[in-house]
């Protein structure tokens, strides 16, 4: 059965500030690998897919990257902002047409002024 | 990509009620999913929803708890029977275009008395 943890559970950083979120799984069988966004009370915004093929994503300030043989995936967010402040999931998708997401327990991200 | 909508927002039930979920894409997606997200935890995927046909429940949901129904390629409802205190959750509504990408609704927060 697949695990995804995302650590740290928590954190906080001064605006301006470059950081790092980090997702782990135990199974590298997977299909693709997504992060998203969620603020409070809302939905998901989906950030970056990332296909088990390939080894980063880029989108603006943000870049994803995947290492399957080790089971691990990062999201780093540059020069950071108050309104990136929010919970942050990663999800990985087996193998097969029909699979499903694993979601990760989420790391909460506070920007501060 | 995909724009997925879902109604009610919010609603605020008694116990032994039902309240019915819909959720609108508005392009055609492969497969519908619905996810509950419980205070402070992440998502659960609660089943999928095939077109035509009986819905795919997760390990600890059942049809006669949620029924679910997806009439065509964009839209589905789900059903949360007999309520109690204990469903109160986020439900969230999602849809996987041409098998790689998944989209998530901004979520139905439901409070059950």
């Amino acid at each position: 059965k697949q695990e995804v943890t995302q650590i740290p559970a928590a954190l906080s950083v001064p605006e301006g500030e470059n950081l790092v979120l980090n997702c782990s799984f135990t199974d590298s069988a997977i299909y693709n690998l997504q992060w998203f966004r969620q603020d409070p009370g809302k939905g998901l915004t989906s950030l970056l897919l990332i296909q088990s093929s390939q080894r980063e994503q880029t989108s603006g300030r943000l870049n994803a990257s995947l290492d399957k043989s080790s089971g691990r995936s990062t999201l780093y967010i540059a020069a950071s902002q108050p309104g990136d402040s929010a919970t942050y999931l990663c999800a990985v998708r087996g193998t097969g047409t029909a699979s499903k997401l694993t979601f990760g327990t989420g790391t909460r991200l506070q920007v501060t002024l | 990509s995909a724009v997925i909508s879902q109604k009610p927002s919010r609603d605020i039930c008694q116990r032994g009620t039902s309240l019915t979920i819909q959720c609108q894409v508005d392009s055609q997606v492969t497969m519908m999913f619905w996810y509950r997200q419980q205070p402070g935890q992440s998502l659960t995927l609660i089943a999928t929803a095939n077109q035509g046909s009986e819905a795919t429940y997760e390990s600890g949901f059942v049809i006669d708890k949620f029924p679910i129904s997806r009439p065509n390629l964009t839209f589905s409802t789900l059903t949360v029977s007999n309520m109690s205190p204990e469903d109160s959750s986020i439900y969230l509504c999602s849809g996987r275009v041409g098998g790689n990408e998944q989209f998530f609704g901004p979520g139905t927060r439901l409070t059950v008395l």
